[in-house]
């Protein structure tokens, strides 16, 4: 049973456009969210958190959002570069250890056509 | 390059082999996190170390896979009697527990191939 889920496999955008990356997830103990991106050959890498006291998160064109209620965040991507394409993943922590065990979601693979 | 460094990169082999992978982490960092990766599919979590102290394994982490970090520095992790479902990409991470998430930072992986 996955606990957190990305439902879009893939996404092709515009460059210049809004990517929204869209995760959402079925444990109510998850108290942070991350994202991570990964090119083909490479370990995917730290992109953005949020807290679940928060609801949104910005750092520079990457904006994360949060819905408790509806167990849902998302990743915007504003204005989208052709370097941002790749898989984007999803990962969620449970505050119920002392350690930071994070559940990854699938993935979503964006494209950004130039 | 002071990143999560994983050798081999590539490791292929016969079914029933051994394999043993390394992964050296940040230097200052006291967890160390071992996942798989398969097609189509997010970093699935096996075990986790806090300094030399193996915290917890994962279910999928079968009898046949052990991980060590003597010292508390680099990792190995073991895979007796290969199967081909091992076929995966083998993720190290590592992060500075503070009391607060930090982010893991990953290496790129040992992609293990079972011929």
């Amino acid at each position: 049973d996955q606990q957190v889920k990305q439902n879009s496999p893939s996404l092709s955008v515009q460059e210049g456009r809004i990517s929204i990356l869209n995760c959402d997830y079925t444990n109510s103990m998850f108290d942070y969210f991350l994202w991570y991106k990964k090119y083909p050959a490479e370990g995917p890498t730290f992109l953005i958190s949020i807290s679940s006291i928060k609801d949104k998160n910005e750092d520079g064109r990457f904006t994360v959002f949060l819905n408790k209620s509806a167990k849902h965040l998302s990743l915007h991507i504003v204005p989208s570069q052709p370097g941002d394409s790749a898989v984007y993943f999803c990962a969620a922590r449970a505050d119920q250890t002392s350690y930071d065990k994070v559940i990854f979601g699938p993935g979503t693979s964006l494209s950004v056509i130039p | 390059d002071t990143g999560v460094s994983q050798n081999p990169r590539h490791k292929i082999t016969k079914r029933g082999q051994n394999v043993t992978f390394r992964c050296d982490p940040i230097s200052e960092h006291n967890r160390l996190y071992w996942y798989r990766q398969t097609l189509g599919q997010g970093p699935e979590f096996l075990t986790y170390f806090q300094n030399e102290a193996q915290l917890e394994k994962s279910r999928l982490l079968s009898d046949r896979f052990s991980a060590e970090r003597p010292k508390g520095s680099f990792s190995t992790l073991e895979i007796q009697r290969t199967e081909q479902g091992d076929s995966a990409m083998y993720l190290c991470a590592s992060s500075l527990g503070t009391g607060y998430a930090q982010p893991q930072h990953f290496g790129d992986g040992t992609r293990l191939s079972i011929l």
